[in-house]
């Protein structure tokens, strides 16, 4: 089966650093992503993540380990409009189509 | 650049009705398409993906169907609404033949039974 488990939800403090954890187990990987939807809004894409190691983007950076079925999304200098969940969705095929498997989602909170 | 046009943004609607959610893809050509289900505080879950017109895969049994008549066109129908099927409807897109690639969301469809 795919299984995706992130913690249901998570606090921290404007200007803090934050890592949100995933892990998963799919019956193949090509490729992990990370997004950010604010509440009543639509998924954005933050990251890709296919290859072992981190991949950074300004605030934002996210690591892979395959052997261990394990990401992480790493948030530094936090702001308030970080408040927002956090999916985490893996790529079980490859192919001609990017069939992804969503994670529940991380609620993070942001306070001043 | 591409962008995506999901409508209508919140529908209510009584049970038993039919359902006819559109969604269309600007700029460019062949994209795979998909709907989503998200229920309030979960994780989205995948109903449908098209690799093109006419062709359409279903991911879970259900009362919904998916229709490709056009190239950058997907539809969400049903003939009578249940209660279950409320929910946060997600329509995306990706490029063709690159798995590796994101999938780009539509804003979504509120939509509520009543």
């Amino acid at each position: 089966g795919q299984n995706i488990d992130q913690p249901t939800e998570m606090t921290a403090t404007e200007g803090a650093i934050v890592q949100i954890n995933c892990t998963y187990q799919t019956s193949g990987f090509n490729g992990l992503f990370w997004y950010q939807q604010h509440a009543g809004e639509a998924p954005t894409f933050l990251s890709y993540n296919v290859l072992d190691g981190l991949e950074e983007k300004g605030r934002f950076s996210s690591f892979l380990s395959r052997s261990k079925g394990y990401s992480y999304l790493l948030l530094k200098e936090l702001q308030m409009k970080d408040s927002a969940s956090y999916l985490c969705a893996v790529s079980p095929f490859s192919g001609g189509y990017n069939k992804l498997i969503f994670g529940a989602g991380t609620r993070l909170a942001v306070h001043p | 650049s591409q962008t995506i046009h999901q409508w209508p943004a919140t529908l209510v609607q009584p049970v038993g009705s039919p359902l006819s959610l559109e969604c269309t893809v600007e700029g460019t050509s062949n994209p795979n398409l998909y709907w989503y289900r998200q229920a309030a505080g979960r994780g989205l879950q995948l109903l449908f993906y098209s690799v093109g017109i006419g062709q359409i895969s279903s991911e879970v049994p259900q009362n919904l169907s998916a229709s490709r008549p056009q190239d950058r066109q997907f539809i969400l129908s049903s003939k009578k609404l249940l209660l279950s099927d409320s929910g946060f409807y997600l329509c995306a897109w990706s490029p063709p033949q690159h798995s590796n690639q994101p999938q780009h969301f539509g804003d979504g469809t509120r939509l509520s039974i009543l």
